[in-house]
């Protein structure tokens, strides 16, 4: 089992649906995160939360709704999204949310809106 | 305005040379540095850090030199080898999780 897991891997979906993003980690730690990855950008943080709490909202449009019922599952559902949020979505993980540590991340969801 | 910064956005080494990957920073306050590496349809993977009590830390094959004057880091692999070749990214903080990324470099070994 992969450290950080991600389904789907990709998802094509038409502004007006909703589906959501998951992400699973088995590396025993506290805080995840979700990044946004668009063609030619750097990574763009969106969510964090630590011990199942949210401590980080960058500014995200509330059509991205996260989610993370524990420490080991983080969703993202998605509705009414715009051709601009076509990009790779990521999730990742660290021991927690303090400064000096590694984030470990997932393969990422590969997201097309139509 | 980017905080960090990786100015090529490509390198070509022959294999068993050294291969030499530059990140620039603005940001004084950074204090903790990563490196990743991402393969085609794969996520980024942690390589090696350092923090700013050091300007170098070493792992295998991979040593990153940090210059807080310059405010430049840069990673070597030596030697380099066609697995090697991907998409490595740099990453610095300021004593949180809030990591600023740069836009990465490819790096392509030649056998």
């Amino acid at each position: 089992e992969t450290g950080v897991t991600q389904t789907p891997r990709h998802l094509v979906m038409g502004m007006t649906n909703k589906k959501s993003l998951k992400c699973e980690q088995h590396l025993g730690h506290n805080a995840m995160y979700w990044y946004k990855q668009s063609a030619k950008k750097p990574l763009e943080l969106m969510f964090v939360y630590n011990f199942k709490e949210q401590t980080e909202n960058n500014s995200v449009p509330s059509r991205f709704s996260p989610e993370c019922p524990n420490s080991s599952h983080l969703f993202l559902h998605l509705h009414t999204l715009q051709p601009e949020d076509s990009a790779l979505y990521l999730c990742a993980s660290s021991q927690d949310s303090g400064g000096g540590q590694p984030q470990h991340f997932g393969d990422g969801t590969r997201l097309s809106i139509l | 305005d980017q905080q960090v910064k990786q100015n090529s956005p490509s390198l070509s080494v022959q294999e068993g040379r050294i291969s030499i990957l530059n990140c620039d920073y603005t940001n004084s306050m950074f204090d903790y540095f990563l490196w990743y590496k991402k393969y085609p349809a794969e996520g980024p993977t942690f390589l090696i850090s350092i923090s700013s009590i050091k300007d170098k830390n070493e792992d295998g094959r991979f040593t990153v030199f940090l210059n807080k004057s310059a405010k430049h880091l840069s990673l070597h692999i030596v030697p380099s080898q066609p697995g090697d070749s991907a998409v490595y990214f740099c990453a610095a903080s300021s004593g949180t999780y809030k990591y600023i990324f740069g836009t990465g470099t490819r790096l392509k070994v030649l056998a």
